[in-house]
């Protein structure tokens, strides 16, 4: 079974440009989500998606957005980048649905992240 | 809001020791999931173990094990036989039962970095 991929996997871009970052999740999974790492900040909540549905968002600018398509690949926007946007960005699925109180809803598989560098 | 402290930036083991990487975590909710992820050079996040805040019983996995305290709010991972292949940051991490319909984020603790020698 593939993994979680993740493209591109670097990226360098100068600041006011925008960017997208693709996430394509484990094959029946439902929900994607994305975490941001700094080394100042850590791992933070960006938003997860659930069939092409935004249903938790994290405390972040609107400049950081993202949607999701039908067959559940995921991808997410930064517009207007500032230098504090380089960062690791982590793509994390999972199945998503049914009865959350079961183990197999609630794991994350993470993708290798996409190194952005806002130069 | 919920978070999660790892005290210990760095940690260090002699190879087939054990060693014992501490976190601790502020919620006053009562249903939750607790985790260690691990992440080598790679970059990938690896989740290591699980625990229920409703089981007692403590998780484990090959050589991994949790102590979890829950009126101590306390979660920590015992690795045992530690080999190289374990040196990486470990984090970990909470997340709510059923949040409001979603699965919940996961909240992190700024990890602990663990060196393995030979």
């Amino acid at each position: 079974k593939a993994g979680v991929t993740q493209t591109p996997r670097y990226l360098i871009k100068t600041r006011g440009q925008q960017v997208t970052l693709s996430c394509s999740p484990i094959s029946g999974h439902r929900s994607v989500s994305w975490y941001q790492q700094t080394p100042g900040q850590g791992l933070q909540f960006l938003f997860e998606y659930f069939s092409e549905t935004q249903r938790n968002k994290g405390n972040f600018p609107g400049r950081f957005s993202g949607r999701q398509f039908s067959n559940s690949r995921s991808e997410m926007n930064v517009s207007t980048l500032e230098l504090g946007d380089s960062a690791l960005y982590l793509c994390a699925s999972s199945p998503g649905g049914g009865d959350l109180a079961f183990s197999g809803a609630n794991v994350l598989t993470f993708g290798a992240g996409s190194r952005l560098t806002v130069l | 809001a919920q978070t999660v402290t790892q005290s210990q930036p760095e940690m260090s083991v002699q190879e087939a020791e054990t060693v014992t990487l501490s976190c601790t975590y502020d919620t006053s909710e009562s249903d939750y999931y607790l985790f260690w992820y691990k992440q080598p050079p790679s970059r990938q996040m690896i989740l290591v173990i699980r625990q229920e805040a409703y089981k007692q019983q403590n998780a484990t996995e090959n050589r991994f094990s949790v102590n979890f305290q829950k009126a101590a709010k306390s979660f920590s991972l015992k690795i045992s036989d530690s080999q190289l292949g374990d040196a990486a940051m470990y984090f970990c991490a909470y997340r709510l039962l059923n949040y409001g319909g979603s699965q919940g984020n996961l909240i992190f603790g700024k990890g602990t970095k663990l060196s393995v020698k030979p």
